[in-house]
Order: C-alpha cells, then sequence, then structure tokens
C-alpha cells in the first residue's frame, strides 16, 4: 500500500477526445511526478509539480497538461487524443524534490481507439 | 547509447537461486531508484541510493558513484519476487527520472 490513489484504472476513448486521470496522494507529498508507459517499454517523464507549480516537463505536446490542488492531489489531461496516447499512465509522489523515497499509483491504462 | 542501461534483460532461474541485476548510467545526479513492476503495472519503489549498500529482508542494492554502477541482488530468490526490476537516475534537480529498459525476471518453484 503506497497511498497513493489513481483514477480511473482502465478507460476507453475514441481519436480526438479529452481525458481527465487524477492522482491522490498522502498528507506532505508536495512532489508528483506523472509517467506514460506504452506496452513493453520503459515509463517516459511527462511533468513534475511541486507546490502547484509545474517543476519540469519532459517530450510531450501541450496538450498534454496538469494541475497540482492544495490538498495534494493532482490531474493530468490530455486533448485531442491519438492512437499513440494509449498506455499506461502513473502518478509518483514524493515529499520534497530531488530526494527521498517515490510512492506510485497502480496506473490508469488509457486505450485510444 | 542509452543512458542507463540494464543487464540482463531477462532471466529466468530456478527457487532459491542468487540473482543480481546490474545498471549502468552515464547521465544523472548522485542517486539511483530500484522498482519493482508486476503484470499489471503497479510500481513500487525498492531503494534509493546515494552512496554504499542498502538492504531490504531478501533484497540488496549496491551502488558505486564514482563507476555509475549499481547492482540489485535477490537471496533464496522466490517465484513471488518474479516480475520486472528497473532502475532510474534522477536527471537534474527536477528529478526527471531516466528509467533503464527493465529486466523481467522469472523465478520458477
Amino acid at each position: 500500500e503506497t497511498g497513493v490513489t489513481q483514477s480511473p484504472t482502465h478507460l476507453i476513448k475514441t481519436r480526438g477526445q479529452q481525458v481527465t486521470l487524477r492522482c491522490s496522494s498522502q498528507s506532505g507529498h508536495n512532489t508528483v511526478s506523472w509517467y506514460q508507459q506504452a506496452l513493453g517499454q520503459g515509463p517516459q517523464f511527462i511533468f513534475q509539480y511541486y507546490r502547484e507549480e509545474e517543476n519540469g516537463r519532459g517530450n510531450f505536446p501541450p496538450r498534454f497538461s496538469g494541475l497540482q490542488f492544495p490538498n495534494y492531489s493532482s490531474e493530468l489531461n490530455v486533448n485531442a487524443l491519438e492512437l499513440d496516447d494509449s498506455a499506461l499512465y502513473l502518478c509518483a509522489t514524493s515529499g520534497r524534490t530531488n530526494t527521498g523515497e517515490l510512492f506510485f499509483g497502480e496506473g490508469s491504462r488509457l486505450t485510444v481507439l | 547509447k542509452n543512458e542507463v542501461e540494464q543487464s540482463p534483460q531477462n532471466l529466468t532461474a530456478q527457487e532459491g537461486e542468487f540473482i543480481t541485476i546490474n545498471c549502468s548510467y552515464s547521465v544523472g545526479i548522485s542517486a539511483l531508484h530500484w522498482l519493482q513492476q508486476h503484470p499489471g503495472g503497479g510500481i513500487v519503489s525498492l531503494f534509493m541510493l546515494s552512496s554504499g549498500k542498502k538492504k531490504h529482508g531478501r533484497l540488496i542494492a549496491t551502488i558505486n558513484i564514482q563507476e555509475k554502477h549499481s547492482s540489485l541482488h535477490i537471496t533464496a530468490s522466490h517465484p513471488r519476487d518474479s516480475a520486472v526490476y528497473i532502475c532510474a537516475v534522477p536527471m537534474d534537480s527536477n528529478y526527471q527520472l531516466i528509467w533503464g529498459a527493465g529486466t523481467k525476471l522469472i523465478i520458477k518453484p
């Protein structure tokens, strides 16, 4: 039990639609990172939020956006879905940037048809 | 050349065997994570290392910062240890993780 909950666990969308994925974590985990893991590949860093501000971004287009809320929950939004967006989306939280143990959610598996 | 390289890519062993998974990296700040991913996707953080050695139950992780190399060992392996083991290195102060490709471990009873 990592204390990190992601929802939904599975969802199916069609091309062009928009999706919101959610991540909630333990109190005090003020850093959250989102990763995309395509089937058979390692996770790719999307972005990180620290104290409600974006604190780093990987090589993903602007249609991938995020939010972090004062209660430490977070959202990943993807607009104009493409087939290649089909993947497992993972959030990872920690108490401080740059150090400390990471806590992962079970992931949200998105299928785009 | 990948920035984080793991070996072997696949490993099948008998229950009870001593397992070693290696990770070499060419980038990143001086710390490394070992993570475990089971089928279905959930990832569990096993260790974060910045020097020396850490032990948790049957798992031991070592790191040599100068040589940028780390190893994960499993003693008295068990079928429930079957999973993908991944090493990941923080790229910079933003803590973007660079991930290895993972080692798929299968322990046969």
